[in-house]
């Protein structure tokens, strides 16, 4: 099975840097994503991380230590519309024999509130 | 191009009422998963079909749910009968096949009186 652990709360500030953890212990481990989620909205893709190191896409970078169970995502330059809940998702570790190989589990999200 | 498709966006129902949802998927995308999603919880999968077959379904309560993907498109989601409990956001996502990024739909948001 799975176990996903992040922050249930964030604050940050307009134009700032925030870093928002993720560690995980996982039977099987076949990558590791992150989605953001607006209230009343679906998760949309962030990314995705299956080998260890840093995955920079714009102002979003996500890090992968897969020794440690450990990722972070990484967002620059904050602006309102970032407030919003992140949820980091492993998959695998699903019963192979039932098909899921290749399941997403998804931690209970981070809710980030950036503030001017 | 159109993302995934869900209906309806709200209901809102009785206790041992039935309730069915409706998802179409992201055109060409084999696979199609329905998750259910507690207020501040992540997501939780139900179950997951490959075309029309239900490929992994442990997670789904049985003695109540059910669900179909009969011609390997669209797929249906049912309660029968609803409990206070099951009141939650039912989100589908579809994905090329299952090693792929899932994108998902907007959601429906069941609340059981």
């Amino acid at each position: 099975g799975q176990n996903i652990d992040q922050p249930t709360e964030m604050t940050a500030t307009e134009g700032a840097i925030v870093q928002i953890n993720c560690t995980y212990q996982t039977s099987g481990f076949n990558g590791l994503f992150w989605y953001q989620q607006h209230a009343g909205e679906a998760p949309t893709f962030l990314s995705y991380n299956v080998l260890d190191g840093l995955e920079e896409k714009g102002r979003f970078s996500s890090f992968l230590s897969r020794s440690k169970g450990y990722s972070y995502l990484l967002l620059k330059e904050l602006q309102m519309k970032d407030s919003a809940s992140y949820l980091c998702a492993v998959r695998g570790g699903g019963r192979i024999l039932t098909g899921g190989g290749n399941k997403l589990t998804f931690g209970t999200g981070t809710q980030l509130k950036v503030e001017l | 191009e159109a993302g995934v498709v869900q209906s309806p966006r709200y209901k809102i129902i009785e206790k041992k009422q039935p309730v069915a949802f409706w998802c179409n998927p992201i055109s060409g995308h084999n696979t199609l998963y329905w998750y259910l999603q507690n207020l501040g919880q992540g997501p939780e999968l139900l179950i997951r079909y490959e075309n029309e077959e239900a490929v992994d379904d442990s997670q789904l309560p049985k003695d109540r749910f059910s669900a179909e993907r009969l011609k390997g498109v669209d797929s249906t989601l049912k309660i029968q009968p609803a409990e206070l409990g099951d009141s939650a956001v039912y989100l589908c996502a579809s994905s090329l096949g299952d090693s792929d990024e899932q994108f998902f739909g907007p959601g429906t948001r069941l609340t059981v009186l």
